[in-house]
């Protein structure tokens, strides 16, 4: 089954600060795992996504994500967070089944920046 | 238009009342994903169209839920007989042919609470 854990319920984090949220996943294959970002009241927007390729990928409004295939983790990185980083995130896995693409998330992480 | 849209944007209804939740996705998008958020299930699938069939509705969590699509664009997810924890955020994805590597942009969702 795949799956994906993010362990922290909640990050606070300085403004000015590097901010880490943490992702781990468990599926057979190759992954293909995706960050979005959600604020209140609003639906998912896309950060980022690994398929192949680098490592270290870089998204919207300066966040990357380090892919780690021994550590099956794909943590959300931003070396200086600001006050409207402030939202709940999410990781997910593409969970391809008779070649469909169903996204499996994990259950957020909610990141608050204080000033 | 520039992004997914959903309507309406809230509904209330009484238990045992049917509702229906409108998606409009993205001009050219032929793959349509229904998910829902909710506070002890966190987001989980529903179900995926490709142009107006459904080939996995393996999320719908009883036969009281129900989609249809229908000009291979405008979604329609219908809830009979709505229940308490029915309510929830429900979101709608759309994606531009359902591939593996496709990045799925979400709406804004419908936040439905069951009285």
């Amino acid at each position: 089954a795949q799956s994906v854990a993010q362990p922290e319920d909640q990050v606070n984090v300085a403004e000015g600060n590097p901010l880490t949220v943490k992702c781990t996943y468990s599926v057979s294959g190759n992954p293909y795992l995706f960050w979005y970002v959600q604020y209140p009241n609003r639906g998912l927007q896309f950060l980022l996504k690994y398929i192949t390729g680098d490592n270290l990928v870089k998204g919207s409004y300066g966040f990357e994500a380090e892919f780690n295939k021994s550590q099956t983790s794909f943590h959300l990185k931003k070396p200086s967070a600001l006050v409207s980083d402030s939202a709940l995130y999410f990781c997910a896995v593409r969970r391809v089944s008779g070649g469909y693409n169903k996204l499996i998330f994990g259950a957020g992480t909610r990141l608050a920046v204080h000033p | 238009g520039a992004g997914v849209s959903q309507s309406p944007s809230n509904k209330v209804t009484e238990k045992g009342k049917d509702v229906e939740l409108r998606c409009d996705p993205i001009s050219g998008h032929t793959a349509l994903y229904w998910y829902r958020q909710s506070l002890g299930q966190g987001l989980e699938f529903l179900i995926y169209f490709q142009g107006n069939s459904a080939p996995d509705k393996s999320g719908l969590p009883s036969d009281r839920f129900s989609a249809e699509r229908t000009g291979g664009s405008v979604s329609t997810l219908t809830i009979q007989r709505t229940q308490q924890e029915d309510s929830a955020v429900y979101l709608c994805a759309s994606s531009l042919v359902g591939g593996r590597v496709e990045t799925q942009y979400f709406g804004p969702g419908t936040r439905l609470l069951v009285l």
